[in-house]
């Protein structure tokens, strides 16, 4: 089983609507979630931090965690062509305390 | 400066060459990290620096050479490198809070590496 798991996509989702991302990880323990938005030939960028169960909303954006179930997830309100991007998720295991996994990422494509 | 910066942006060498990439700090981090990120493959760790001391080696091949003078510079020196070396390398940093586990990393914009 791989540290942290994503559906790699592309996933396609119509401009205004609600685009979902969703990622598991393995290790129980774990205390840090990150999401990172890569664009093609660019750095991961940080955009949403998440240390707590629930949710939490930054302008657009909305993490939620559910540490029981192992995974944590990001909501997209109204896309915009410019949220196609490859998102990334990044977890903290309690096994590693230097250290943060990536999952391989999710293309998010934004149709007009 | 701002943020993380990376030195050289694209680099193209030779299997024979030496090379260097450095990478500063403008957020007054105290680690820094080195992944390597190759076509349609996650990001993968290669070196973390907590403190100006190396925590973490990901088993890279001794080609790879990491130096970390201080808290806000890193370099990755490069010898006799192979074509399947060719990615994109990436420089971050993030403050180690000592046992409290938040590590919001931030990137820099990473060298694009060729090898020929």
């Amino acid at each position: 089983q791989k540290e942290v798991e994503q559906n790699s996509g592309p996933l396609s989702v119509p401009e205004g609507a609600i685009a979902s991302l969703n990622c598991t990880y393995s290790d129980r323990g774990s205390q840090s979630f990150f999401w990172y938005r890569q664009y093609s030939g660019k750095s991961p960028e940080l955009i949403m931090s998440i240390y707590s169960n629930g949710d939490k909303e930054d302008g657009r954006f909305t993490a939620q965690l559910n540490k029981a179930s192992q995974y944590v997830s990001l909501l997209i309100r109204d896309s915009q062509p410019s949220d196609s991007a490859t998102y990334l998720c990044a977890v903290n295991p309690y096994s590693s305390a230097s250290k943060i996994i990536f999952g391989s990422g999710t293309r998010l494509s934004i149709r007009p | 400066e701002t943020g993380v910066t990376q030195t050289p942006r694209h680099l193209v060498m030779g299997m024979t060459n030496k090379k260097s990439l450095k990478c500063e700090q403008h957020l007054g981090h105290n680690a820094m990290y080195w992944y390597k990120q190759s076509a349609k493959k996650p990001l993968e760790l290669m070196f973390v620096y907590n403190f100006k001391e190396q925590t973490e080696n990901n088993s890279v091949p001794s080609r790879f050479s990491p130096e970390c003078p201080n808290s806000s510079h890193l370099f990755l020196h490069l010898h006799t490198l192979q074509p399947e070396d060719s990615a994109l390398y990436l420089c971050a940093s993030s403050q180690d809070l000592g046992g409290a586990s938040y590590f919001e990393q931030y990137f820099g914009p990473g060298t694009r590496l060729t090898v020929t």
